[in-house]
């Protein structure tokens, strides 16, 4: 089983849509998450940080499951310029693992 | 700096020659990471530096790369002997510390001919 596993995607979506992405991780030990987007040929950038109590921020919303091991990311009212691929990142020891990625396509 | 700086943006080189690459973290953040990415592909875990305490190497994918960091500063990555499968963005990223959401640079987009 990989360390960090995402939904494979891609997720085409309308305007205004709904969208929910998952990640599972291996490590039980694991104690930092986070959530990145990366845009087409640029640098991955912070979205937001995942915490045990989950976390919301504006349209976006975090919760983490450390019984089942897995993270998740929902986006309300999603937007063109939410179109990305977005990248589940969980530390490994001292690491931090990237997922693949799921790329979301919000369509007009 | 503003954010994590990485030179050259941008390196085209002839195979067997080497290069060295340079990020230049955020002022202040002690933990750097080194990571690679192949065009489609995700992030590849390569070495990670923490203040003083020894690297971990653990993703280097060969002998022929290395890196060095001196203290908290800058950091510069080295491809011997450069092949066509190196060719990626190399990306670099920092943070405050270990469990911190971290920032990245823009990367430095190898190609190796």
């Amino acid at each position: 089983r990989k360390e960090v596993e995402q939904d494979p995607g891609p997720f085409n979506v309308p305007e205004g849509a709904t969208v929910a992405f998952n990640c599972t991780y291996s490590n039980s030990a694991s104690q930092s998450f986070f959530w990145y987007r990366q845009d087409c040929r640029k640098e991955p950038k912070l979205l937001m940080s995942v915490y045990s109590s989950g976390n919301e921020d504006g349209r976006f919303t975090a919760q983490l499951n450390r019984a089942s091991q897995y993270i998740s990311l929902l986006i309300r009212d999603s937007k063109l310029s939410d179109s990305a691929t977005y990248l589940c990142v969980v530390n490994i020891g001292q690491n931090f693992v990237f997922g693949p990625g799921t790329r979301l396509s919000v369509l007009p | 700096g503003a954010g994590v700086s990485q030179s050259p943006s941008n390196k085209v080189t002839e195979k067997g020659k080497d290069v060295e690459l340079r990020c230049d973290p955020i002022s202040g953040h002690t933990a750097l990471y080194w990571y690679r990415q192949r065009l489609g592909q995700g992030l590849e875990f390569l070495i990670y530096f923490q203040g003083n305490s020894a690297p971990d190497k653990s993703g280097l994918p060969s002998d022929r790369f290395s890196a060095e960091r001196t203290g908290e500063s800058v950091s510069t990555l080295t491809i011997q002997r450069t092949q066509q499968e190196d060719s990626a963005v190399y990306l670099c990223a920092s943070s405050l510390e270990v469990g911190y959401g971290y920032t990245f640079g823009s990367g430095t987009r190898l190609t190796v001919v």
